[in-house]
Order: structure tokens, then C-alpha cells, then sequence
């Protein structure tokens, strides 16, 4: 599985837009670039995913770069409770394809 | 979310007693998948399903065994249980190519 690099922790203010970067120069043509977030004490949380377009949905946009070699994960307006650790992941677009966990980086949001 | 569930919540075992942990969910997902979680490792696959009666191994699946007899339950059992299992377990469950659904968790505690 390819791997992902993210910093270990961001700063933000609340209201204010995050932009979390993500490295995967390893990609191959068939990974899809997964986003989850896990909340202090919850289990993880489905943010969004993509493969090579941009996306949008409720939570989050993911803009990824044209060779997709990096990602980033935009929220627009950031609240408390958006703190959480984020963890960017690649995977395989096949049916045993799984989600491998990094390291993940932690989102302080300061108000 | 509702449609998976995991039990128990929390439980206390002896060092050499097998557990079973339960994943149930309502979403007629093929794909099922146990994680453990433990400080400095992040999330670990222990082992995942594509299908019933259809299992395979994850990353840390020594000393772990499951079982999944019909769609809708997953079982983990801790054949021996150690101290090193003490851990947080987490069900997840997808559909093909789409984000995972994860489970509140159960706090292991092996003493």
C-alpha cells in the first residue's frame, strides 16, 4: 500500500478556513485518496474521497493536485468541533482493497 | 452511526481467557473490517471480510482469529487473551468503493 505524509499537528482559529496538506508521491492510478477524522473517545469519521477530480460535499472539499502526487483537505469554516486527528489515506480501487492508517494530524482549533 | 454496533462497550478480562467481540451491522455491507488502537500505533487492521465465510489476515493478526457466519455479524476472538490486547477495537463496514462506517468501540482491558 502506498503511503501518505502529513504534518503531526496544524493550528487554526475558529471560523477561519484549514487547509490540511497531504503527500502521497506514490500513488498509483488505481488509489483512491480517503479523508477521516476520529473525535477525542469516538471511532473514525468518513470525511471524503476522490480520485482524480476535485470534491465537494457537506463536510469538507478535496482538492488534488493534477499529477496527484498531494491533496488537501479544505474545511471552509472551522469550528471547535472540528478538532480532531485527520488522517489521509490511499486505497486500492479493487475489492480487497483496505484502509491503512498513518499517523494522521492533529487539528487544534483555538477560538 | 446507527447500522453498526459493537459489543460489549467495555469489558475486563483475565491474561489466558479467550473474548469475543461483536460487530452487527444493518447495512447489508459485504465488507467488514476489525482495527485495534493503542497510543503511538494509531489504528491497525487485525483482520477484515469481503464476504461471509470469507475472511483474511491484516496487519497485526497473530493471536486473533474471527468469524463471520452470516452478512450482518463479525466475531473477534482473543484466543488466550494477553496484556498486550489491551487495546481499543473498532468495527468499520463499506461498501464497495465508498468511505467506511466505523463503530463506537470497545475498551479491552486484559489483567
Amino acid at each position: 500500500d502506498a503511503k501518505t505524509t502529513q504534518p503531526n499537528s496544524m493550528e487554526s482559529n475558529e471560523e477561519e478556513p484549514v487547509h490540511l496538506p497531504c503527500n502521497h508521491s506514490t500513488i498509483s492510478g488505481t488509489d483512491y485518496i480517503h479523508w477521516y477524522r476520529q473525535l477525542p473517545s469516538q471511532g473514525p469519521e468518513y470525511v471524503i474521497h476522490g480520485l482524480t477530480s476535485n470534491v465537494n460535499n457537506r463536510m469538507a472539499s478535496l482538492a488534488i493536485a493534477e499529477d496527484r502526487k498531494s491533496s488537501t483537505l479544505i474545511l471552509h469554516r472551522a469550528t471547535l468541533r472540528d478538532a480532531a486527528v485527520y488522517y489521509c489515506i490511499l486505497k486500492v480501487a479493487s475489492n480487497t482493497g483496505k484502509l491503512i492508517f498513518g499517523q494522521g494530524t492533529t487539528l487544534q482549533v483555538k477560538p | 452511526d446507527a447500522g453498526i454496533t459493537q459489543s460489549p462497550r467495555h469489558k475486563v478480562t483475565e491474561t489466558g481467557t479467550p473474548v469475543t467481540l461483536r460487530c452487527h451491522q444493518t447495512e447489508n455491507h459485504r465488507y467488514m473490517y476489525w482495527y485495534r488502537q493503542d497510543p503511538g500505533h494509531g489504528l491497525r487492521l487485525i483482520h477484515y471480510s469481503y464476504g461471509v465465510k470469507d475472511t483474511d489476515k491484516g496487519e497485526v493478526s497473530d493471536g486473533y482469529s474471527v468469524s463471520r457466519s452470516k452478512t450482518e455479524d463479525f466475531l473477534l476472538t482473543l484466543e488466550s487473551a494477553t496484556s498486550s490486547q489491551t487495546s481499543v477495537y473498532f468495527c468499520a463496514i463499506s461498501a464497495t468503493d465508498y468511505g467506511y462506517t466505523f463503530g463506537s468501540g470497545t475498551r479491552l482491558t486484559v489483567v
